[in-house]
């Protein structure tokens, strides 16, 4: 079945460094994937759309500036948290849908940020 | 803005017993939902999921069964096992596009 591959699982930076999380989409071609945060005990929020070869798309509150998206290719969207601080910390999810319209929304399996 | 929610955080069942998870949602052009299921420290897994025009869908162990009428969600597991332990959301899908809007999440425990 369609696999999203995110990376990496956890991560701890010190605050005011940026962290880069990867997306990938292993065997079909996304051009849309998706953000997600979520804290503890919460729902999944989601941040962003990314879209291939364009501009993300991103949910109202979500700084733009503070999450960078990219998604150069067909199977790779990237969200790099910059300067990161403690209220940063949170479970980050990516999704993706294999082929076209409804169903088979697949997720990756998170990345645990922690700042410090 | 809409919005798509559970009636109970928590449900605590016995080993084998029957459990059912409800979900209420707000927007009436909803026309695609689905339920996952999370375990800790991992991403949503699917479950199943159910188009506006049914009402029931069974899969193994699981059905869901949609009542536009009161937009009204629920995910029946039958004979449920320590396994199936995790937090579920129901998740929908307007008519506006493809994004999915989850649900709070309700978190089922099982007791041996």
């Amino acid at each position: 079945g369609a696999v999203v591959s995110q990376h990496p699982s956890w991560v701890i930076c010190k605050s005011g460094t940026s962290v880069k999380i990867e997306c990938r989409s292993l065997d079909f071609q996304a051009t849309t994937m998706f953000w997600y945060r979520q804290f503890p005990k919460q729902s999944l929020m989601l941040m962003a759309t990314s879209n291939e070869g364009s501009k993300a798309t991103y949910e109202q509150g979500v700084e733009k500036d503070k999450f960078l998206i990219n998604h150069a290719s067909l199977t790779l969207s990237t969200l790099t948290v910059t300067s990161a601080h403690p209220e940063d910390s949170s479970f980050y999810i990516c999704s993706a849908i294999p082929g076209q319209g409804f169903g088979g929304y697949t997720f990756g399996s998170g990345t645990r940020l922690t700042v410090v | 803005g809409e919005s798509v929610g559970l009636h109970l955080p928590t449900l605590s069942v016995q080993e084998g017993d029957n459990s059912i998870i409800n979900c209420a949602y707000s927007n009436s052009a909803s026309d695609y939902f689905i339920w996952y299921k999370q375990e800790s420290g991992k991403g949503p897994q699917f479950i199943i999921d159910i188009r506006s025009n049914m009402d029931k869908r069974q899969g193994q162990r699981v059905t869901v069964l949609l009542n536009k009428t009161v937009k009204h969600l629920s995910l029946q597991i039958a004979a449920t096992q320590p396994g199936d332990s995790a937090v579920y959301f129901c998740a929908e899908i307007g008519n506006a596009g493809n994004m999915l809007t989850f649900g709070g999440g309700t978190r089922l425990m099982v007791k041996p």
